[in-house]
């Protein structure tokens, strides 16, 4: 089945312990990108990648890190979380980067 | 940088009325995409309209891409309870989606039977 896999669902940290939220697709998609879902604000993009190796910032990557080694993986790097990290995260990928994007089913993150 | 807005941020409607949302975006946009979201869930992406004044159908969902590509709407005609969702309309960036999508805020909707 194509689809999009992040991983944990849930998880609950404190403040400064680094983490990683894996992403993966097994569709040979070039293009992936990470977004936060926050009330009132909506997706607000944060990181985001065209191939293997090229990575740029989107909107609000302030606090996190990104890296693409293989194309089928995305993982999102919180080096230091902090308590304005607490959000629901979604990565997505796209065949084209044109003609829509497929996402996962997210990872909620709390930091306390 | 490039925004995009969407009206009205909740609709409550009774079950078989009509349902619009709006989006608007502050520049000109190589393309619009369509997500839905069930609560609890993640986007859904619905449809991408790339063709100034382009309609397009999905059962009884309509999407429209205005003339100057700024602006776009999604219509449902006659809701059923499983049309409940947050809809959100996302422009891409320079790189025509490449570079990833600004979403709007979307258009929560509530269904009373």
């Amino acid at each position: 089945e194509a689809q999009v896999t992040q991983n944990p669902r849930y998880l609950i940290t404190v403040t400064g312990k680094k983490l990683t939220v894996t992403c993966s697709q097994n569709m040979n998609h070039e293009y992936m990108s990470w977004y936060r879902q926050d009330p009132g604000l909506g997706l607000r993009q944060i990181y985001y990648s065209m191939n293997v190796e090229v990575t740029d910032k989107g909107d609000v990557p302030e606090g996190y890190k990104v890296s693409r080694k293989e194309k089928r993986n995305f993982p999102l790097i919180l080096e230091s979380p902090s308590p304005n990290q607490t959000s629901l995260y979604f990565c997505a990928s796209s065949l084209k980067g044109f003609g829509g994007y497929t996402f996962g089913s997210g990872t909620r993150l709390t930091v306390v | 940088g490039q925004q995009v807005m969407q009206i009205p941020q909740y609709q409550h409607v009774q079950e078989g009325e009509d349902f619009t949302t709006y989006c608007n975006s502050s520049t000109t946009l190589s393309n619009i995409q369509w997500y839905k979201q069930r609560p609890g869930g993640h986007p859904v992406f619905l449809i991408q309209l790339v063709k100034s004044g382009e309609v397009k159908k999905q059962k009884r969902l309509t999407f429209q891409f205005g003339e100057a590509k700024k602006n776009s709407s999604l219509h449902i005609t006659a809701t059923q309870t499983t049309d409940v969702g947050t809809y959100f309309c996302a422009g891409p960036g320079d790189g025509g989606g490449a570079d990833g999508l600004t979403f709007g805020k979307g258009t929560h909707l509530i269904i009373q039977p």
